[in-house]
């Protein structure tokens, strides 16, 4: 079975600073998809950036990016030029490209952003 | 085009009671994935279900919980006789096929006293 590990509970950052949140993820299929997800105190799971396993380019999306590796199965994100708005819980998540469609979710990184 | 709606937003029910949580999925889709998350925890798959069919449900409690697709209406997921450990938020997804990524409601916050 598939796994997804967020090893930072709390993260807090500076405004207008980078920070980079981490995942690792244990699978054996070649084929499948990573996403990060935001959940802000409204609960709505809010989709950040996905990434296609099959592609070497790491995802972009504005301010956000990750460092995929595949080999290392680790896939973190790194947000630029925080703002408050970013403050929220982030939760990593896997997805087979075969069979089952569900959602492997890690326990979230909360996420502090200072003014 | 009206996101996923999953309603009741807040649910109270006394121990022993019944809960019936709805989510209408998005114009078009026909997949619905149903998610739970314990306070303080990720989100975890409980069922997925296409219409009149539920094609996973490996995440399910094996007693008490239930969850149907009808072909016409809303996705409900029913949990009998509710226990304390069952407060929790309940997320629905929907997706328009396999393959193709899906998109949240806001979820149901179950609290049971």
């Amino acid at each position: 079975a598939q796994t997804v590990t967020q090893s930072q509970p709390e993260m807090s950052v500076q405004e207008a600073e980078t920070v980079t949140l981490s995942c690792t993820y244990d699978t054996s299929e070649s084929d499948y998809y990573l996403f990060w997800y935001k959940q802000p105190p409204s609960r709505q799971m809010i989709l950040v950036i996905r990434q296609e396993a099959y592609k070497q380019q790491n995802a972009t999306e504005n301010r956000f990016s990750v460092n995929f590796q595949k080999a290392a199965k680790s896939f973190s994100l790194k947000i630029s030029d925080s703002q408050l708005g970013d403050a929220a819980m982030y939760f990593c998540a896997y997805r087979s490209g075969q069979g089952a469609q569900k959602l492997v979710f890690g326990q979230g990184t909360r996420l502090t952003i200072n003014p | 085009n009206a996101g996923v709606m999953q309603n009741p937003r807040h649910l109270v029910r006394r121990r022993g009671q019944e809960a019936r949580l709805r989510c209408s999925p998005m114009k078009g889709h026909s997949h619905v994935y149903w998610y739970r998350q314990l306070p303080e925890e990720g989100l975890k798959f409980m069922v997925y279900l296409q219409k009149e069919n539920i094609i996973d449900e490996s995440g399910m409690p094996k007693e008490r919980f239930s969850a149907e697709f009808p072909k016409e209406g809303p996705s409900i997921l029913r949990i009998q006789q509710v226990v304390r450990g069952d407060s929790a938020a309940y997320f629905c997804a929907s997706s328009p096929g396999q393959g193709v990524d899906a998109f949240f409601g806001q979820g149901t916050r179950l609290t049971v006293v």
